[in-house]
């Protein structure tokens, strides 16, 4: 059980253009749902924390007009790359905790490898 | 605000031999710890937490953890290390444990073991 998926996991694409990631809880509901970013060989870096029915809570830094979140379901949340630019090249990972006060773990997607040319 | 720290950058043991990767935290409540593991290219594993009661915590694939509230650590350790253990290990705590806070994780420490 406990199980999140990401689509897609290595995404390839040239300047300019908007890619879209989602996540997805497949066999529980999420409240909260949690996007991360990760630089090689570095520690994972909060963007976002998004809730369902209601606009997601920003980092400081984190721009949400070029990461834009949506979490329109309890099993769903999608992150949006507009306007991609190289430096946005990242391993970006999404989060999901299930919903209920038993639960404090966070479980992961296996991650999406963004490249911008 | 919560932080974590992991002091080594690289852990270096020989297969068989015991495993110890550090970690200290800083809240201003009581913590939920947590260690994941991460492969390469992939996403993070949950390997235990702590959240209260005993303060030794055994979790997935043989380790187990100390939460040690007057040092403010929780290092993770295994008895005798395996070459598949080599990977990235992460701390993370949760602070304050209730409500909608994420994890914030620490900047990993690479373990290696050795054949």
């Amino acid at each position: 059980g406990a199980v999140v998926s990401q689509h897609p996991s290595r995404v390839i694409c040239k300047s300019g253009t908007s890619v879209k990631i989602e996540c997805r809880s497949l066999d529980f509901q999420a409240t909260t749902m949690f996007w991360y970013r990760q630089f090689p060989k570095q520690s994972l870096m909060l963007m976002a924390t998004s809730n369902e029915g209601s606009k997601a809570t920003y980092e400081q830094g984190v721009e949400k007009d070029k990461f834009l979140i949506n979490h329109a379901s309890l099993t769903l949340s999608t992150l949006t790359v507009t306007s991609a630019h190289p430096e946005d090249s990242s391993f970006y990972i999404c989060s999901a905790r299930p919903s209920g006060v038993l639960y404090n773990e966070q479980f992961f997607g296996p991650g999406t490898r963004l490249t911008v040319l | 605000a919560q932080s974590v720290a992991q002091p080594e950058d690289q852990v270096n043991v020989a297969e068989g031999n015991p495993l110890t990767v550090k970690c200290t935290y800083s809240v201003s409540g009581n913590p939920y710890l947590f260690w994941y593991v991460q492969y390469p290219n992939r996403g993070l594993q949950f390997l235990l937490k702590y959240i209260t009661g005993d303060n030794l915590v055994k979790g997935s694939y043989g380790f187990e953890a100390e939460f040690n509230k007057s040092q403010t650590s929780f290092h993770l350790k295994k008895p005798s290390a395996l070459v598949s253990d080599s990977a990235l290990y992460f701390c993370a705590v949760r602070d304050p444990p209730g409500g909608n806070t994420p994890l914030v994780f620490g900047k990993g420490t690479r373990l290696s073991v050795i054949a």
